[in-house]
């Protein structure tokens, strides 16, 4: 059974520049989250969707957004990158109803440096 | 403010001897823990969790023990193996099991285990 897969692995971007990250969740699973992970700050929630609609979101600025499409794939965007998001980008999917019981798997992240 | 902290960056233990890895939190919303061991480049991967309506869970070498009056988590390993050194994140939620609000992570304990 295939794991969370995020493309592409690694990306630099120059400020200013935007920025779409994506993610195909285990088959079958419906929920999809994002978070961002910086040595600073840890692990961080970005949003989740479920069914193609955004559940809940983080403190994040209006600059990072995301959506879900109707196979549960799901994708993020960074616009008018700046230094500070330079992280590691990991999605994770879940079977779960939200609500219920937990089975996050996290794929392997994206990494994002911003020059 | 950072609702769920571990305090020790790093711990080092030594082979065969057991690891304990705290984590305190904050919001006494947070009804459901879990902990994520993490090793460089892949995302993370759930480890135990439990819900607050119990004090232990145990899954083979996995112990965590939980005290709600405190609002302290820890995981024990037991016997600690050199494939255990990686980074533990805690990680909390108000639902027993819900996902809609996402995970409120701590920034992680990298545990080292010494031949």
């Amino acid at each position: 059974k295939a794991g969370v897969t995020q493309t592409p692995r690694y990306l630099i971007k120059t400020r200013g520049q935007q920025v779409t990250l994506s993610c195909s969740p285990i088959s079958g699973h419906r929920s999809v989250s994002w978070y961002q992970q910086t040595p600073g700050q840890g692990l961080q929630f970005l949003f989740e969707y479920f069914s193609e609609t955004q559940r809940n979101k983080g403190n994040f600025p209006g600059r990072f957004s995301g959506r879900q499409f109707s196979n549960s794939r799901s994708e993020m965007n960074v616009s008018t990158l700046e230094l500070g998001d330079s992280a590691l980008y990991l999605c994770a999917s879940s079977f779960s109803v939200p609500g219920t019981n937990y089975g996050y798997t996290f794929g392997s992240g994206t990494r994002l440096t911003v020059v | 403010d950072q609702q769920v902290k571990q305090n020790s960056p790093s711990l080092s233990v030594q082979e065969g001897r057991i690891s304990i890895l705290n984590c305190d939190y904050t919001n006494s919303m947070f009804d459901y823990f879990l902990w994520y061991k993490k090793y460089p480049a892949e995302g993370p991967t759930f480890l135990i969790s439990i819900s607050s309506i119990k004090d232990k869970n145990e899954d083979g070498r996995f112990t965590v023990f939980l005290n709600k009056s405190a609002k302290h988590l820890s995981l024990h390993i037991v016997p600690s193996q050199p494939g255990d050194s990686a980074v533990y994140f805690c990680a909390a939620s108000p639902y027993s099991g819900g996902g809609a609000d996402g995970l409120t992570f701590g920034k992680g304990t990298h545990l080292i285990i010494q031949p």
